[in-house]
């Protein structure tokens, strides 16, 4: 099994809403990954947790809050979000070492009205 | 700082013909290079990757690249194109310290005409 699953495939959102993302996997990686990507631009790295602990996290505005409650499953916690967040929100799996091959999810259509 | 360009927005080739996408690099230390392809409304696809030896790689569906140190350069090529290729192709570079963060190039369009 070398799936990334990711839930809903589709938000809309209004800006004072709170929606959650969720990601999961089943190939026992110990890394994961959250990507935005807007349209006709390559994923841009949000967060990255490494056995469940949060191991980078590239200056992401408070209102994205990332949770890894175990290591198969990794949230995207979304609070007041503007509508330039309207994106692609990708999510990844690897395993811990040299040769991080990542495992993309099919990403979750987010828009931000 | 690392970087990876991609210098053509897109590739147009006819069916059967070989095609080849092109991809330039950055890094500090040794690099690790990967190609990923995306189809539309879906996530990227692990195609094929460089880490160190042969500087021919293969990699899924016939998909090749040549690694090339003195040009820094990581082309991905394929011997006959077919129409199910096209889709939007992402050279990937990282270092071989930072194990976790990889940058995208901005992505080729590949489109195969029948």
């Amino acid at each position: 099994d070398t799936e990334v699953t990711q839930t809903p495939k589709h938000l809309v959102m209004g800006m004072t809403n709170k929606k959650s993302l969720k990601c999961e996997q089943h190939m026992g990686h110990r890394a994961m990954y959250w990507y935005k990507q807007k349209a006709k631009k390559p994923p841009e790295l949000m967060f990255v947790y490494s056995y469940e602990k949060l191991s980078i996290n590239e200056s992401v505005p408070s209102r994205f809050s990332p949770e890894c409650p175990n290591s198969s499953l990794l949230n995207l916690h979304l609070h007041a979000l503007q509508p330039e967040d309207s994106a692609l929100y990708l999510c990844a799996s690897s395993q811990v070492g040299e040769v991080n091959i990542q495992y993309f999810g099919a990403g979750t259509r987010l828009s931000v009205l | 700082a690392q970087s990876v360009a991609q210098p053509e927005d897109q590739v147009n080739v006819a069916e059967g013909n070989p095609l080849t996408v092109k991809c330039t690099y950055s890094v500090s230390g040794n690099p690790y290079l990967f190609w990923y392809v995306q189809y539309p409304n879906r996530g990227l696809q692990f195609l094929l990757k460089y880490i160190t030896g042969d500087n021919l790689v293969k990699g899924s569906y016939g998909f090749e690249a040549e690694f090339n140190k003195s040009q820094t350069s990581f082309h991905l090529k394929k011997p006959s194109a077919l129409v199910s290729d096209s889709a939007l192709y992402f050279c990937a570079v990282r270092d071989d310290r930072g194990y976790q963060k990889v940058t995208f190039g901005i992505g080729t369009k590949l489109q195969v005409i029948p």
